[in-house]
């Protein structure tokens, strides 16, 4: 059966301090990831997509990795704003990960 | 403005009373799909649709219908709601069903069944 697993399901941050989210998936014969946002009450917002085990992606303060079993979502000295679940998905988009809930407080 | 639009966006009914929960781009997508999201189980997908009138199963399609008359809309029905389906409902449209084209979604309806 198809498995996309998230982790942490929860992370508390200081502002400033970096982490990581780790996104793992056993879809088998499919390449490729997609990274959402989540914020409280709204539809997800696309961030990335990673098409092949190497690739990475950036935008602003997030990083996003791709290895040919999980991907990273790295984040390096968040603020605020960053709060909000973040959600990962493979390819033909029929499950989402549970995603993890990430709170920087100041 | 770009946008995936709802209606409603928040409904509570009973058990049995059939529904329809409405979904609209005005992007010109071929792609639209549902979506439910519930807590621990992530978005899990409903029906989708390649284009007008093609619409297939997505991971969890018991108890839903979906149709696809025009490119814009893909509302989705529940004939006969049932309490496990109460949860937040998300629809969403992509401009290709094929490659790797992100995703655009509604604000979303939340659904109580009694």
């Amino acid at each position: 059966e198809d498995q996309v697993t998230q982790s942490p399901e929860a992370l508390r941050l200081q502002e400033g301090e970096s982490s990581s989210l780790n996104c793992s998936y056993t879809v088998s014969g499919l390449r490729g990831l997609f990274w959402y946002r989540q914020d409280p009450g709204k539809g997800p917002e696309f961030l990335f997509t990673l098409y092949s085990a190497g690739e990475e992606k950036e935008k602003e303060r997030l990083k996003a990795t791709l290895t040919k079993k999980e991907s990273f979502l790295h984040i390096t000295a968040p603020k605020p704003e960053d709060s909000a679940t973040y959600l990962c998905a493979p390819p033909l988009w029929l499950i989402f990960g549970a995603g993890t809930r990430l709170a920087v407080h100041p | 403005e770009a946008q995936v639009t709802q209606n409603p966006r928040y409904l509570i009914t009973v058990t049995g009373k059939k529904l329809t929960v409405t979904c609209s781009q005005n992007m010109n997508h071929e792609y639209m799909s549902w979506y439910r999201q519930d807590p621990g189980l992530g978005l899990r997908q409903i029906y989708y649709s390649m284009n007008v009138e093609v619409t297939d199963k997505g991971d969890v399609p018991e108890g839903y219908k979906v149709s696809r008359k025009e490119k814009r809309n893909f509302p989705l029905i529940l004939e006969s709601p049932s309490p496990n389906q109460t949860s937040l409902y998300f629809c969403a449209s992509s401009p290709k069903s094929q490659g790797m084209n992100e995703q655009f979604f509604g604000p979303g309806t939340r659904l109580t069944v009694l």
